[in-house]
């Protein structure tokens, strides 16, 4: 079992729609929770940081289960400029951060 | 301030041959970390240093890669012989301390093409 996993997609969506992606972690040790945006050809960049009450940002939203292992982000009022690929990252005291696969997100107008 | 640097941008090599990739993290950042991104994976750790000692190169394939952090600021990662599978975007990355609860920070990677 993959330390991360990610449903890849492509997720196609149109301006303006609301979209979930889920991920899962497999070492229940894991400590710190983000999604990281990654553009086509370009280096990853964090998005946002996941806590454990859930955290907002703009039209971004983070869930994080602990019991089920567990990582969302959605994403309201897609615009365009939100596509690229989003990868989730675990982490544990003292590691590097691993990461899933990513989701590749497609905006359309 | 000034990000992660890295050098080349890109890189075309035949296989068997050796290349080097440099990285200068962001001033004062401890830690260092190396990672291979395939194409169409996640970025996967080499190895990951705190300031010159190495914390984790459990995934760094050690026959033909090596990488070195002298005096604690730049890096060197080295592959040698090259396979044609060694294919991919690597990526420094640097963070304040040990990763944990902090953010890392990506330079904008070298694209290696072994042919």
């Amino acid at each position: 079992r993959k330390e991360v996993e990610q449903d890849p997609g492509p997720f196609n969506v149109p301006e303006g729609a609301t979209v979930a992606f889920n991920c899962t972690y497999s070492n229940s040790a894991s400590q710190s929770f983000f999604w990281y945006r990654q553009d086509c050809r370009k280096e990853p960049k964090l998005l946002m940081s996941v806590y454990s009450s859930g955290n907002e940002d703009g039209r971004f939203t983070a869930q994080l289960n602990r019991a089920s292992q567990y990582i969302s982000l959605l994403i309201r009022d897609s615009k365009l400029s939100d596509s690229a690929t989003y990868l989730c990252v675990v982490n544990q005291a003292g590691t590097a951060l691993i990461f899933g696969k990513g989701t590749t997100l497609s905006v359309s107008s | 301030e000034a990000g992660v640097a890295q050098s080349p941008r890109y890189k075309i090599i035949e296989k068997r041959q050796s290349v080097a990739f440099w990285c200068n993290p962001i001033s004062g950042h401890a830690t260092l970390y190396w990672y291979q991104q395939i194409l169409g994976q996640g970025p996967k750790l080499l190895i990951q240093f705190q300031n010159n000692g190495v914390v984790d190169d459990s995934q760094l394939p050690k026959d033909r890669f090596s990488a070195e952090r002298l005096k604690g600021v730049d890096s060197t990662l080295k592959i040698q012989p090259a396979k044609l599978e060694d294919s991919a975007v690597y990526l420094c990355a640097s963070s304040p301390n040990r990763a944990w609860g902090v953010e890392a920070f990506f330079g904008q990677g070298t694209r290696l093409t072994v042919v």
